[in-house]
């Protein structure tokens, strides 16, 4: 259990609401991740952090904003949210002290945009 | 380059058959390749990894095989059981602490 939780578990908001969804982590690892996983997609990269104030676009960025304000939280935020938005989203972490690229997961956010 | 694909979609497998599904990359900059399990409701969690190095890794059931010239990796699972049903993902990593997705695939074990 790497320790990460994620806020809100489930959410259904309307078109054009602002979102803001949380992960929290309680181990001190530097790099978090946001993906978003859909039917056949697998999972995409939205943002990812490598420190406090230190974030980059992955793959799927547009219409999404990241923060990391402080080691142990990671905020996703969908500024305006549209029905195509409607996924659900995971954070990861990457252990520090693992030599390789292991990531692992929290229990995802189930996102409705009507 | 940077796509991972996935194969098959879905697999339907009798109790105590083996399981493989098969994985495929392009970029030769990738040196690490985990399997991932997802189970309904839940995040995807690490099951078996593998480096360039080796052409097989073996824990439990679960077997890893590489073949870094054909740029293919596959995972088998042996003596499959209806617990193992679940969605399978492979993914392919590099240094710069991002990972690349194949697109899942979903596994029923018959009873």
């Amino acid at each position: 259990d790497a320790g990460i939780t994620q806020s809100p578990r489930h959410k259904v908001t309307e078109t054009g609401t602002p979102v803001t969804l949380r992960c929290h982590q309680t181990e001190n690892h530097r790099y978090m991740y946001w993906y978003r996983q859909d039917p056949g997609h697998g999972l995409r990269l939205i943002h990812y952090s490598y420190g406090v104030k230190d974030t980059d676009k992955g793959e799927v960025s547009d219409g999404y904003s990241v923060s990391r304000s402080k080691t142990e939280d990671f905020l996703l935020t969908l500024e305006s949210a549209t029905s195509s938005q409607t996924s659900v989203y995971f954070c990861a972490i990457r252990m520090n002290q693992h030599l390789y690229n292991e990531q692992f997961f929290g229990p995802g956010t189930r996102l409705t945009v009507l | 380059q940077q796509q991972v694909k996935q194969s098959p979609q879905s697999l339907i497998v009798q109790k105590g058959g083996i399981s493989i599904i098969n994985c495929a990359y392009e970029n030769t900059a990738f040196d690490y390749f985990p399997w991932y399990q997802q189970f309904p409701g839940k995040g995807p969690a690490l099951l078996i990894a593998i480096r360039p190095d080796v052409s097989e890794k073996k824990e439990g059931r679960f077997t890893i095989s590489f073949n870094k010239s054909a740029k293919q990796f596959s995972l088998h699972i042996m003596d499959s059981q209806p617990g193992d049903s679940a969605t399978y993902f492979c993914a392919a990593g590099g240094s710069n602490y991002q990972l690349i997705w194949g697109a899942g695939t979903k596994l029923i074990i018959k009873p």
